[in-house]
């Protein structure tokens, strides 16, 4: 299996733009995370979904934030508009485990630059 | 809400024992676990252990949990560069935000 992919890689975009990450989980896994890391705020939870629904959004900052997950092995988030605060590095992680429970297989992140 | 805690950085001798501490609030996770960070990498899981024991050995690593106070630790024998990453517990699914160990020559 490759593990979690996420692309792209690196995303330098200017203040306002939209801005959309994608991640593909592995195969059969229940749940799926998106996290952003800051170096003052630390690895953060923003959403996760279980079986394609999403159960927990409280840690979507606002608004301008957004998560879909259309089917199991394909979800995105994004960003409209975007700001130079949501610089940060972009996680994606999956699980076999309903509920969230389990390891947590890691994608190797997208780093956001916004100017 | 639930919420795992630990210190942000640590400094170690080479050849030193690394304690990284955690504290968490909520007990119904049937694992906890710590992951570790590499530069540039996503994280990935180091240990874990099982909530109904006191403590975990591999290797180099041991794991002591003390569910009555709810406090995890992980120790590192014989710290060496490669161990210089960044070292996050976690409680279910909900994650500290992580202790960067500095490894001193």
């Amino acid at each position: 299996d490759a593990g979690v992919i996420q692309s792209p890689r690196h995303e330098v975009t200017e203040m306002g733009q939209e801005v959309t990450l994608r991640c593909k989980p592995i195969s059969g896994h229940n749940s799926l995370f998106w996290y952003r890391q800051t170096m003052m705020r630390g690895l953060e939870l923003l959403i996760y979904f279980n079986n394609n629904v999403p159960i927990d959004d409280s840690g979507m900052p606002e608004d301008r934030f957004s998560a879909k997950m259309p089917n199991a092995s394909f979800s995105t988030l994004k960003i409209q508009p975007s700001e130079p605060r949501d610089s940060a590095v972009y996680f994606c992680a999956s699980t076999a485990f309903s509920g969230g429970a389990g390891e947590q297989f890691f994608g190797p992140g997208t780093r956001l630059t916004v100017l | 809400g639930e919420d795992v805690e630990q210190s942000l950085f640590l400094s170690v001798r080479e050849g030193d024992s690394s304690v990284i501490n955690c504290t968490y609030t909520d007990s119904s996770s049937t694992y906890l676990y710590w992951y570790k960070q590499e530069p540039g990498a996503g994280l990935q899981l180091l240990t874990y252990i099982f909530s109904n024991m006191d403590m975990k050995q591999d290797q180099r690593l041991t794991v002591l949990l003390n569910k009555k106070d709810k406090h995890l630790s992980l120790r590192i024998a014989d710290t060496q560069t490669g161990d210089s990453a960044i070292y996050f517990c976690a409680e279910g699914f909900i994650f500290g935000k992580g202790t960067r160990l500095h490894i001193l020559p």
